[in-house]
């Protein structure tokens, strides 16, 4: 069973761009959340997505933003890049049928902002 | 709100000897308590997790943790510990009764493991 795939694996950008980040859950797994971490801040939920629609968010402005299609892939997106937007973000799948249930992460993608 | 504290960011232990990582958690509500680990430039990885039932879990690779509701605590111990259990670790609480995934996690302990 293929596991969590988080496309690209690493990125550089300049500030003030935008980037799109991607995901592909697992088979059968209808939930994705998204994770920012960081070395100062640690691992911080970005938001979740079930069956196309967003289910939770976290407290991040609005230049991040998000969608899940039918197939359940999901991209991330942020807009006007900042420094501080450098990170490893995580994207992890779930079945989503409750809060017990165990959420599969991917490698993640480095994102880093010159 | 829900919180988890992870007490100290860095612990080294000797090769053999038992691991010890801390977990304390804040939930006003029943929580479903996790730990993950984290390899360098990896994504994270499910250790073990408490839903209802059996305060011990059993994880994977020798670990397990015991959820105490007195202490508010969900530390995370292995008997012996390996060089390969070099990596970090998180604690992580999500809602209970809740539909969302959403986890809240610990800012993570640094495990060095010395031969």
């Amino acid at each position: 069973k293929a596991g969590v795939t988080q496309t690209p694996r690493y990125l550089i950008k300049t500030r003030g761009q935008q980037v799109t980040l991607s995901c592909s859950p697992i088979s059968g797994h209808r939930s994705v959340s998204w994770y920012q971490q960081t070395p100062g801040q640690g691992l911080q939920f970005l938001f979740e997505y079930f069956s196309e629609t967003q289910r939770n968010k976290g407290n991040f402005p609005g230049r991040f933003s998000g969608r899940q299609f039918s197939n359940s892939r999901s991209e991330m997106n942020v807009s006007t890049l900042e420094l501080g937007d450098s990170a490893l973000y995580l994207c992890a799948s779930s079945t989503g049928t409750g809060a017990n249930t165990e959420a599969f992460f991917g490698q993640g993608t480095r994102l880093t902002v010159v | 709100a829900q919180s988890v504290t992870q007490l100290g960011s860095h612990v080294s232990v000797s090769e053999g000897a038992l691991v010890l990582l801390r977990c304390n958690y804040s939930s006003s509500v029943p929580p479903y308590l996790f730990w993950y680990v984290q390899y360098p430039n990896q994504g994270l990885q499910l250790l073990l997790k408490y839903t209802t039932g059996a305060t011990l879990v059993k994880g994977i690779n020798g670990f397990e943790a015991e959820f105490k509701k007195s202490e508010t605590s969900f530390h995370l111990t292995k008997p012996s510990a390996h060089m390969s259990d070099a990596a970090e670790y998180f604690c992580a609480v999500s809602h209970y009764g809740g539909a969302t995934n959403k986890l809240i996690f610990g800012t993570g302990t640094l495990l060095a493991v010395q031969p």
